[in-house]
């Protein structure tokens, strides 16, 4: 019955660390999304995930970037030696397949806030 | 490629005021159309979507028509409230070129405070 829900709420980190960013989507459903929120770049799209696969890892910013999905359910996203502009709020989203991907809702996670100093 | 445009912000408005935030998009496909909204210290939320053209979305009093011939998507309330006070984003889905996922491509976000 919850709904999607990302650890941590807030993550700060040095410069150069790995970080891992984890969500878990709501029960049952079988797409998930990471997006990005920062200042300079509104939000945008990470990667897709459609049971453990993913078909698209275009919109990851660097090869810093990756993420697995395990059991078709939770997700992580992890960034290598991370760098100052890798600071923003990363957003999960879930969605059930239902119609089609034009028309299924997704939901979002409250986020992970992630800064780098 | 797919994009979305808003007007910019903020937008500051008295309780009970008209709102109109504007929202307009190219894609490529048939896109689905979107405005989710950002409480603060809350996740985004979907307020509201439409999937074909002259269709109007409604939620809490939030109205949007997709408008084909104009490619637009422009979110109004008649009388907004203090409660109303948040970050609103207009966000489409196209699918094309070979595409077969919902990925969500989002405008800018409006922040609107409505005062008492």
């Amino acid at each position: 019955g919850a709904g999607v829900s990302q650890s941590p709420s807030n993550k700060v980190t040095e410069k150069g660390k790995d970080v891992e960013l984890r969500c878990d989507p709501i029960s049952g459903h079988t797409a998930l999304y990471w997006y990005r929120q920062s200042l300079g770049q509104g939000l945008e799209f990470l990667i897709y995930f459609q049971g453990n696969s993913a078909p698209d890892k275009s919109g990851l910013p660097s090869d810093r970037f990756s993420a697995e999905r395990t059991g078709g359910s939770v997700s992580t996203l992890t960034i290598q030696r991370t760098q100052q502009e890798d600071s923003a709020v990363y957003l999960c989203a879930s969605s059930l397949v239902i119609r089609g991907p034009r028309t299924d809702t997704q939901y979002f996670g409250p986020g992970t806030r992630l800064t780098v100093l | 490629g797919n994009s979305v445009t808003q007007m910019e912000g903020p937008v500051t408005l008295s309780e009970e005021a008209f709102l109109t935030i504007n929202c307009t998009y190219t894609a490529t496909g048939y896109p689905s159309l979107f405005w989710y909204v950002q409480y603060p210290g809350e996740g985004l939320q979907l307020l509201l979507k439409a999937t074909k053209a002259d269709d109007k979305g409604s939620n809490k009093g939030f109205e949007a028509t997709y408008r084909k011939e104009t490619t637009s998507f422009h979110l109004e309330k008649g009388s907004v409230q203090v409660s109303d006070s948040a970050v609103y984003f207009c966000a489409l889905v196209a699918l094309s070129g070979g595409t077969s996922y919902g990925k969500l491509t989002f405008g800018q976000g409006t922040i609107l405070t409505v005062h008492p």
